[in-house]
């Protein structure tokens, strides 16, 4: 059983509105999350993490939201841009370097 | 920026070949990684090594085999090649500690005919 679930297989926003990406996870034990950035035909790259010592971690445009009771993390995009079409995977680790991922959701921002 | 480079970007295989995927990072990297990712499915672990000649079982081992004779050089090998192997296989490596990530390669899409 997936352990790391993003349970939109796709979002479609318009440009300069808001993206939120969500990831639901089941393990208690998890303590550290990250977000990846995946373009067709390359690998995924790295965007933001988070660690559970916090609830929120800014970048940019960039903000990852954490709310462990709930088991629930949230990858917010303001403003969207067209460049930021892609496939967002939600990864959790418990233990060093071993991450599970989410199945990834696909975002179209329309121009 | 570190750079991790699968040889190959498409491969076609037939049923029980022996199949070796083959990835090199360039950046002394201690962690390397095989994951599969499959539609509906995200990114499922394989194989990691932590260290030259070490490696540990992923989530899905079965009918995977690895080496690690060089540092930067992790071979993912198929010993007999099903259908159900058709997947695309991504490498990453990563230095110690969780808080740098992965780099990924780019892939390869393999399909197992």
């Amino acid at each position: 059983d997936q352990q790391v679930k993003q349970n939109s297989p796709s979002l479609s926003v318009q440009e300069g509105r808001i993206s939120i990406l969500n990831c639901d996870y089941t393990n208690s034990m998890f303590d550290y999350f990250l977000w990846y950035k995946k373009y067709p035909a390359e690998g995924p790259t790295f965007l933001i993490s988070i660690s559970s010592i916090k609830d929120k971690n800014e970048d940019g445009r960039f903000t990852v939201f954490l709310n462990k009771s709930a088991k629930h993390l949230s990858l917010h995009i303001v403003p969207s841009q067209p460049g930021d079409s892609a496939v967002y995977f939600c990864a959790a680790s418990a233990d060093f370097n071993k991450f599970y991922f989410g199945s990834g959701t696909k975002l179209n921002v329309k121009p | 920026d570190v750079k991790v480079t699968q040889s190959s970007r498409y491969l076609v295989k037939r049923t029980g070949e022996k199949v070796f995927l083959e990835c090199v990072q360039d950046m002394d990297h201690e962690n390397m990684f095989w994951y599969r990712q499959d539609p509906g499915l995200g990114l499922r672990l394989i194989y990691f090594s932590y260290d030259v000649k070490m490696k540990e079982k992923g989530d899905i081992p079965e009918g995977y085999s690895v080496s690690r004779e060089k540092k930067e050089r992790f071979s993912l090998i198929l010993e007999s090649a099903s259908t159900n192997q058709t997947s695309m296989y991504l490498c990453a490596s990563a230095a110690g500690g969780r808080y740098d990530g992965y780099t990924f390669g780019s892939g390869t899409r393999l399909t197992v005919v």
